[in-house]
């Protein structure tokens, strides 16, 4: 029982290096969620997915792109990394209700030197 | 917008005690799911409990339990007989029915629970 499986789980980049985060969800979730999550600023919402084949903006898009590439699959790419995106990189599954939990990975701790 | 405050960064309790993590939102809307995850340092986010906002009756999950003020925008955690385990960082979540919103969750900053043995 999977749930939800994200890889890596550590990565370090050069400043300028780009790197494509994967998740895979095996509860036939409809949506779909990255997160990053900093000291003192909690999770905040990169991109997401409502459902296969549309992904929208959260409150922090700028320096990444998500590709939802099946129902299963919603991967995050940073094209040129910079410091400022060193963080812990989380995504998250849910049912399209509003009464269902949102279903996390472990994480992927980046870090960008 | 709707937003989610935690207003206790830090709290600690002795291990077989109760505490209570204090969690306040804003919103115009009527209808609304609350959600409280706990993060251990394992990293791991952890459903812990939720509630239904047109529900009045409190959501209770074995030794966790809340108490859900709607007038007042409330939505507190209390963990009763707490254990090392609970030690984590506990995150209060809204979430809208509305579509527009797309259902998105919105989070609190988050409270750090420490229990003394």
């Amino acid at each position: 029982n999977a749930g939800v499986t994200q890889t890596p789980k550590f990565q370090v980049l050069k400043t300028g290096q780009s790197m494509t985060l994967q998740c895979a969800q095996d509860m036939n979730h409809n949506s779909m969620y990255w997160y990053r999550q900093d000291p003192g600023m909690g999770l905040r919402l990169i991109y997401y997915s409502a459902s296969e084949g549309t992904t929208d903006k959260g409150e922090v898009p700028n320096g990444y792109n998500v590709s939802r590439l099946n129902k299963r699959e919603f991967s995050l790419r940073l094209e040129s990394a910079a410091p400022s995106q060193t963080s812990v990189y989380f995504c998250a599954s849910s049912f399209t209700a509003s009464n269902q939990p949102q279903h996390f990975g472990d994480g992927t701790r980046l870090s960008i030197l | 917008a709707q937003t989610v405050t935690q207003s206790q960064p830090e709290m600690s309790v002795q291990e077989a005690e109760t505490v209570t993590l204090s969690c306040t939102y804003d919103t115009s809307e009527s209808d609304y799911y609350l959600f409280w995850y706990k993060q251990p340092p394992s990293r791991q986010m952890i459903l812990v409990i939720r509630q239904e906002a047109y529900k009045q009756q409190n959501a209770t999950e074995n030794r966790f339990s809340v108490n859900f003020q709607k007038a007042a925008k409330s939505f507190s955690l209390k963990i009763s007989d707490s254990q090392l385990g609970d030690a984590a960082m506990y995150f209060c979540a809204y979430r809208s029915v509305h579509a527009g919103n797309n259902r998105k969750l919105i989070w609190g900053l988050g409270t750090s629970l420490a229990v003394n043995p």
